[in-house]
């Protein structure tokens, strides 16, 4: 699993109310990845890291916010969450000699009522 | 920034025949392309890759092509098992080490 764990692996949660999801990893990789996945759009990127406290933003960054203050912690915050972003999150991570070889977490399924 | 487009959105083969998934990207300079697997209720998982200094590459029953004058890579599977059922993703960089991905492909194989 590349040694990579996102958590919650389920959340509710209700209209208006903040939500932090959390990646970790555990083998030093400098590029981590959010992105969400909603059917008939594939997965959209939200938000990478390429380095400790070094984030930019992906195509489908608004109404979030992500912070990343050690290398293993990649957080993904939804300061006020809305229904349209009910969806499943997966977090991910590059290999170190390819970039861009992506390693899937197990996601989060965050259900916004 | 680089559009993936990906059809068919669902496949349906019978067992032992081939299926072939294709993506069309829009930015000349990307020259990464991925695909992902993810079955139902799971990660996506890389399968195969190509990078755009080769125009072919196998790995047992899957191939993928890539044409970069056209702007277009396929996802070949041969010799289709129950077990290729699954939803399958085409990506290509960004530029910026990240990747855009296909809409995706609902693969079914018939036994």
């Amino acid at each position: 699993d590349a040694g990579i764990t996102q958590s919650p692996r389920h959340k509710v949660t209700e209209t208006g109310t903040p939500v932090t999801l959390r990646c970790h990893q555990t083998e030093n990789h400098r590029y981590m990845y959010w992105y969400r996945q909603d059917p008939g759009h594939g997965l959209r990127l939200i938000h990478y890291s390429y380095g400790v406290k070094d984030t930019d933003k992906g195509e489908v960054s608004d109404g979030y916010s992500v912070s990343r203050s050690k290398t293993e912690d990649f957080l993904l915050t939804l300061e006020s969450a809305t229904s349209s972003q009910t969806s499943v999150y997966f977090c991910a991570i590059s290999s170190g000699t390819d970039n861009e070889k992506l390693f899937f977490g197990s996601g989060t399924q965050l259900s916004v009522l | 920034g680089e559009n993936v487009e990906q059809h068919p959105s669902t496949l349906s083969v019978q067992e032992g025949d081939s299926a072939v998934i294709k993506c069309t990207y829009s930015d000349s300079a990307s020259n990464y392309f991925p695909w992902y697997k993810q079955e139902l209720g799971k990660r996506p998982q890389l399968i195969i890759d190509i990078r755009s200094n080769v125009g072919e590459k196998k790995d047992q029953r899957i191939a993928v092509t890539l044409n970069k004058t056209a702007k277009h890579f396929s996802l070949h599977i041969t010799e289709t098992q129950p077990e290729d059922s699954a939803v399958y993703f085409c990506a290509g960089d960004t530029g910026r080490r990240a990747l855009t991905f296909g809409s995706g492909t609902r693969l079914q194989v018939q036994p």
